[in-house]
């Protein structure tokens, strides 16, 4: 069985401050990673995605995140915030062989001006 | 390009009456199908998935229930709608037969359910 712990229902920064967004998995196979945004009203659109090619993933709109085995982490990260970022962030989990991903329960981004 | 589009964008319904919703899919052949529900500061629900026409699998036990009459379409229905089924629905697609395991999944816009 896979899970997914977004830890933090709700994050808040400062324009300009750093994003941190963490997700921790447990897959019994390696699995694949990604990230979904959510903005208010919408559809989720994929972020990024990890896929073993590389353990550090680039995403659209300045987005990365970093698959780290031990820490079994996929956190999502941006230098500088923008107002723009606010929006509801998920993290999901894919284990290879299975058509069902499991999603986290999301991480609200604020961003103060 | 593929897309996917969803309707109603929103419906106000009372409770006991029946619905559906159609989800479908252009620019691609036998993709995977979901149906998710979002409730109010909950995360996401995998309700039905399906990988071919006629196939469905139900995730959660509930007076939904999921058909898909063609291979880019499926729908989602209620012959009485109860209050707990307020909430967005979110329809989803991944690319059959090559892909699917595995693969981005690709939303809809969604529809917005109130139940009074």
């Amino acid at each position: 069985a896979q899970s997914v712990t977004q830890l933090g229902s709700h994050v808040s920064v400062s324009e300009g401050a750093l994003v941190l967004l963490r997700c921790n998995y447990s897959s019994s196979v390696p699995p694949y990673l990604f990230w979904y945004v959510q903005y208010p009203n919408q559809g989720l659109q994929l972020l990024l995605k990890y896929t073993s090619a590389a353990t550090l993933v680039k995403g659209i709109n300045g987005f990365e995140a970093e698959f780290k085995k031990s820490e079994t982490s996929f956190h999502l990260t941006k230098p500088s915030a923008h107002m723009s970022d606010a929006a509801e962030y998920f993290c999901a989990v894919s284990s290879r062989g299975s058509y069902i991903p499991t999603f986290g329960r999301g991480t609200s981004l604020i961003v103060h001006p | 390009s593929q897309t996917i589009h969803q309707w109603p964008a929103t419906l106000v319904q009372p409770v006991g009456s029946p619905l559906s919703l159609e989800c479908t899919v252009e620019g691609t052949s036998n993709p995977n199908l979901y149906w998710y529900r979002q409730a109010a500061g909950r995360g996401l629900q995998l309700l039905f998935y399906s990988v071919g026409i006629g196939q469905i699998s139900s995730e959660v036990p509930q007076n939904l229930s999921a058909s898909r009459p063609q291979d880019r379409q499926f729908i989602l229905s209620s012959k009485k709608l109860l209050l707990s089924d307020s909430g967005f629905y979110l329809c989803a697609w991944t690319p059959g037969l090559a892909g699917g395991i595995g693969d981005t999944q690709y939303f809809g816009p969604g529809t917005r359910l109130t139940v009074l």
